[in-house]
Formats: structure tokens, sequence, C-alpha cells
């Protein structure tokens, strides 16, 4: 099984910082990763698909990017509605998989 | 405004059974696989199973292999759970999920999620 491992699992930022999560996979993969941000209390939110596809109505300052067994999601300029946690995602063969989720938190 | 919500989760014992239904609105269901993913207190999501629009292609993780059925009523345009030998660690908040155009695809579409507790 495909494993996905994110790092950091926890980021602290500022307000107006350029933050980038890393998405590695135990092997490689397709170009079909996802990324999610999950608020407290609430499902999760597509915001990337297809490694570097921005979903309808996710602001532009989210950008995916990476191929084989590395994948990134950056986040420019962070806006305080930003401050969540993220999960990669993939589903390879078949099988989904996520990451284990990295906890973006103020600074 | 398309969307999903998920009903039937509650406290169950250890070995019990719980059947969870996802009632979708707005788009036309049977084109789309659908998942379901659970998300356990405090800790990441886990992918459950898929169904394909016809209700034929089928799977679930090894975790819940034997033990959960996945099925679908198109023309009710419903998504259901089945989960029978309930342990401890099945609860979760549980999440029906649309993928967004084919099963190799992200979900772009979830409900708001039904807690599950499993108690021992």
């Amino acid at each position: 099984d495909i494993q996905l491992t994110q790092s950091p699992s926890f980021l602290s930022a500022s307000v107006g910082d350029r933050v980038t999560i890393t998405c590695r996979a135990s092997q490689a993969i397709s170009s079909s990763l996802a990324w999610y941000q999950q608020k407290p209390g609430r499902a999760p939110k597509l915001l990337i698909y297809t490694t570097s596809t921005l979903q309808s109505g996710v602001p532009s300052r989210f950008s995916g990017s990476g191929s084989g067994t590395e994948f990134t999601l950056t986040v420019n300029s962070l806006q305080p509605e930003d401050f969540a946690t993220y999960y990669c995602q993939q589903p390879h063969s078949f099988q989904y998989a996520f990451g284990q989720g990295t906890k973006l938190e103020i600074k | 405004q398309v969307h999903l919500v998920e009903s039937g989760g509650g406290l169950v014992k250890r070995g019990g059974s719980l059947r969870l239904s996802c009632a979708a609105s707005r788009f036309t269901f049977s084109n789309y696989y659908m998942s379901w993913i659970r998300q356990a207190p405090g800790k990441g999501l886990e992918w459950v199973s898929y169904i394909g629009g016809s209700g034929t292609t089928i799977d679930y993780a090894k975790s819940v292999k034997g033990r959960f059925t996945i099925s679908r009523d198109n023309p009710k345009n419903s998504l259901y759970l089945q989960m029978t030998s309930l342990r401890v660690e099945d609860t979760a908040v549980y999440y029906c999920a649309r993928a967004r155009a084919g099963v190799s695809d992200a979900f772009d579409l979830w409900g708001q999620g039904t807690m599950v507790t499993v108690s021992s």
C-alpha cells in the first residue's frame, strides 16, 4: 500500500507569510494528488486536484506542484482564514490514502 | 446548491451494527463514484469504501473489509454504509464524499459528517 507522509506535522506562521507543506509518497504515484483544508468541526474542503489544479472558488494564493514521490502545497500571503489543518490525498491503484495532516497555526 | 447529508450515526456497543445513510441533492447522483471516509477523534482522515455510479464497482479499506457493506439507491439519490461487528476503533465521524470525475479523482463534495461511537 502507498503511504503518504506530510512534513511538517505542525507549522507556525504569521499572517502574510508564505508557507510550504510537503507530501512524500512511499512509491511513485500519478499526478492525481489532491490537497484539502479542514477547520475544526468541519468537513474537509478540496483545494487542489491533479497536483496543481485549483478547485473552483479557491483563492489563487494556494498552489500545488510536484511529481513522482514528492509534492508540495504552497500558500502565499497567509490570511487569517488559512489557519487550519491540511491533508494530501491520492487515489492511486484504486485505493485512497491520506497524509497524516499538517496543522497550520498562527504564530 | 449541491450537497450531501449523512444520518444514522449514534452510540452502539462493541459487536453491534449500524447503518449510515447519505442523501444527495442537486446533482446527477448516478454519474458519480461515492465514498465513505472517516475521522477518529483528534486523528486524520481514513478512506473506508467506494462505490461506482452503477453500484457494481466496490472496494473497501482492509480495516473494514468483511464487516462493512457499501451500497447505493440511485432513484433515491442515497448512499449507505452497513456496519457490522463494530469495534471500538471504528469510533469516528463518518463522511460521505463525491469523487470529482471518476474513481481516481479527488473528493469535491463532502457531507457534514455523522458521529459513530462504539463503546466497550
